[in-house]
């Protein structure tokens, strides 16, 4: 079956836009998470949801970010008014309910100019 | 706050050897940790998931070994190979869901 997968695959903007990500994780999982992988480290987390719900957004790093899953399936991460230093590899991945190995797409490149 | 190390950072062997991969991690209260690859401009790939009360795992040419209490794993690769070229990630799983990478290590297998 199909994997995790992510909409753009790059995606370049200029300094103050605003920016939309897609996920849309495996059929049937209800968890889904995403990171952000900065040049030369390893992701770092941002948020889970388990349904529609944000069950931990503790990783996001300002109110800048701004993360959706309103029926439970695709999710669209959302940053405003973009920074330089947003700009990295954003990471999702999904769960069958939240307690097994994650899966994760293949990201998104978002480099803000 | 848990911290997760991977020594080294990048690593260039020839083809054929025995490698270790070394990750550490601070906090020894983990549920899981599991081992990633990651290929240029792509995701990560599961390689080796151990649960907490699991040594060690193993699947074809990779081991990996898990020692909670030191704060210790590592990922053996047996006679590696050009197609191994990658980056290594560790992630250590706290909680039930929660994954602290390592910065990873760069391997370069040459032919």
């Amino acid at each position: 079956g199909a994997g995790v997968s992510q909409t753009p695959s790059n995606k370049v903007t200029e300094k103050g836009k605003y920016v939309e990500l897609r996920c849309d994780p495996i059929s049937g999982h209800t968890a889904l998470y995403w990171y952000r992988q900065s040049l030369g480290q390893g992701p770092e987390f941002l948020i889970y949801f388990q349904g529609t719900g944000a069950a931990d957004d503790s990783g996001l790093p300002n109110d800048r970010f701004f993360a959706v899953r309103p029926e439970g399936s695709v999710s669209t991460l959302k940053i405003q008014r973009t920074e330089r230093g947003d700009s990295a590899v954003y990471l999702c991945a999904s769960s069958p309910t939240g307690q097994e190995t994650q899966y994760f797409g293949p990201g998104t490149r978002l480099l803000v100019l | 706050k848990q911290e997760v190390t991977q020594i080294p950072a990048a690593l260039s062997v020839p083809e054929g050897e025995n490698l270790v991969l070394n990750c550490s991690f601070t906090d020894s209260a983990i549920y899981n940790l599991q081992w990633f690859r990651q290929d240029p401009g792509k995701g990560l790939t599961s390689l080796l998931l151990i649960q907490s009360s699991q040594r060690e795992q193993t699947s074809g040419r990779l081991n990996a070994s898990l020692d909670k209490s030191s704060g210790r794993s590592t990922l053996y690769i047996a006679a590696s190979q050009p197609g191994d070229s990658a980056t290594y990630l560790c992630a250590v799983i706290s909680g039930t869901y929660k994954y602290i990478f390592g910065t990873g290590t760069r391997l370069k297998v040459l032919a």
